[in-house]
């Protein structure tokens, strides 16, 4: 069974620019999360997608936002890009919390550096 | 607002030696608390989990305990072998899919 995948594995964006992230969960899994990992805040909740409803969202801005495809993938967009957001992003999929499910697996992340 | 606080930060034992990592959550309601190890350039991997129902987890050498009235919860490796070297992430799980991770606790095992 593949695990959850991401693409892509390295970016290099500018300041102002925008970014889209590309997750597939595992088959069969329909709940995906993304998290944001820096040194300085460590792993931070950005939002959760189920049956492509946003189900969760964490404390980011507006400019985080991100959606889910009815095959479960999800994507993530970063919008007017900054210096701070040069981060690992990670996504994790799950069966469904809802059900009991509560394991998340995660992917490998993006690593996305912004100038 | 939720959070969950972990100690150390650092830590290093002799191969052999047991690692005892300690969380702390804010938020009572929460009834989901699990482990992640992460490697060098991969994403956390769950290692154990454990539920509010329950006080105590074992898996070979890991083992979580759960004390809810002190909303503690803590990680023991015993007999630590080298591949035990990564960071270790305790969470707790607040609402359905919302999970809220402590800072990390990077582990060296000694040769």
């Amino acid at each position: 069974k593949a695990g959850v995948t991401q693409t892509p594995r390295y970016l290099i964006k500018t300041r102002g620019q925008q970014v889209t992230l590309s997750c597939s969960p595992i088959s069969g899994h329909r709940s995906v999360s993304w998290y944001q990992q820096t040194p300085g805040q460590g792993l931070q909740f950005l939002f959760e997608y189920f049956s492509e409803t946003q189900r969760n969202k964490g404390n980011f801005p507006g400019r985080f936002s991100g959606r889910q495809f009815s095959n479960s993938r999800s994507e993530m967009n970063v919008s007017t890009l900054e210096l701070g957001d040069s981060a690992l992003y990670l996504c994790a999929s799950s069966l469904d919390f809802l059900a009991g499910a509560n394991e998340q697996f995660f992917g490998p992340g993006t690593r996305l550096t912004v100038l | 607002g939720e959070n969950v606080e972990q100690h150390p930060s650092t830590l290093s034992v002799q191969e052999g030696d047991s690692a005892v990592i300690k969380c702390t959550y804010s938020d009572s309601a929460s009834n989901y608390f699990p482990w992640y190890k992460q490697e060098l350039g991969k994403g956390p991997q769950l290692i154990i989990d454990i539920r509010s129902n329950v006080g105590e987890k074992k898996d070979q050498r890991i083992a979580v305990t759960l004390n809810k009235t002190a909303k503690h919860f803590s990680l023991h490796i015993t007999e630590t072998q080298p591949e035990d070297s990564a960071v270790y992430f305790c969470a707790a799980s607040i609402s359905a899919s919302k999970i809220i991770f402590g800072s990390g606790t990077r582990l060296s095992i000694r040769p």
